[in-house]
């Protein structure tokens, strides 16, 4: 298996379904990530988990709800998205020094997920 | 909030030809990485530098941190297809790291 992987790569739905993004990392990290990459804009981090708990959560809105069961799982899941919500969601991962604090070093992203929202 | 600015967003230009993108700032940084995103795929670290002044070098590609740690260049030497990707460029910081928008290079054959 390759460092990070995630499912579905592409996702088309409507503004009333709910799905989910899944992602897995397979490098013994202790941090995942998700983030929005949109065009035209730099990449947005949206949500940070450090061992399994949720440090960070930049504003994003309610209608994006992340899940953490372990350290090498992450899910994003989604309920009535808006069409300016369609991206492409990257999950990462990185592994923190013991004396937290934000993650500086290397992020090794997965291949992203392509949302479409009708 | 800090931010990143790189230039130019677009680039096109023939095989075997040089070429330099930037990233820039009017904060400083502890450190910069530039990544490489190919179609399809996520982004995949090329290198990271800590020092005012570091240059390192990656077979063709030269990356440069400006002194006061606020600014960053990539240089490609005869560039090749396989260049082709979107560059971004990310501060390290009290808030994390914080994105370029990216430079959009195409190497045409």
């Amino acid at each position: 298996e390759t460092g990070v992987t995630q499912t579905p790569r592409h996702l088309v739905m409507g503004m009333t379904n709910k799905k989910s993004l899944k992602c897995e990392q397979h490098l013994g990290h202790n941090a995942m990530y998700w983030y929005k990459q949109s065009a035209k804009k730099p990449l947005e981090l949206m949500f940070v988990y450090s061992l399994e708990e949720r440090v960070e959560n930049n504003s994003v809105p309610s209608r994006f709800s992340p899940e953490c069961p372990n350290s090498s799982h992450l899910f994003l899941h989604l309920h009535t998205l808006q069409p300016e919500d369609s991206a492409l969601y990257l999950c990462a991962s990185s592994q923190l020094g013991l004396a937290g604090g934000p993650n500086t070093g290397e992020l090794f992203f997965g291949e992203g997920s392509r949302l479409t929202v009708l | 909030t800090q931010l990143l600015e790189q230039s130019p967003q677009f680039l096109s230009i023939q095989e075997g030809e040089n070429l330099t993108v930037y990233c820039n700032s009017s904060s400083v940084f502890s450190s910069l990485q530039w990544y490489r995103q190919e179609p399809g795929e996520g982004p995949v670290l090329l290198v990271t530098v800590v020092t005012g002044g570091e240059v390192k070098k990656l077979k063709r590609l030269t990356f440069q941190f400006g002194d006061a740690r606020k600014d960053s260049s990539l240089h490609i030497t005869a560039a090749q297809p396989g260049d082709t990707g979107l560059y971004l460029c990310a501060g390290g910081g009290a808030d994390g790291l914080t994105f370029g928008k990216g430079t959009h290079l195409i190497i045409q054959p």
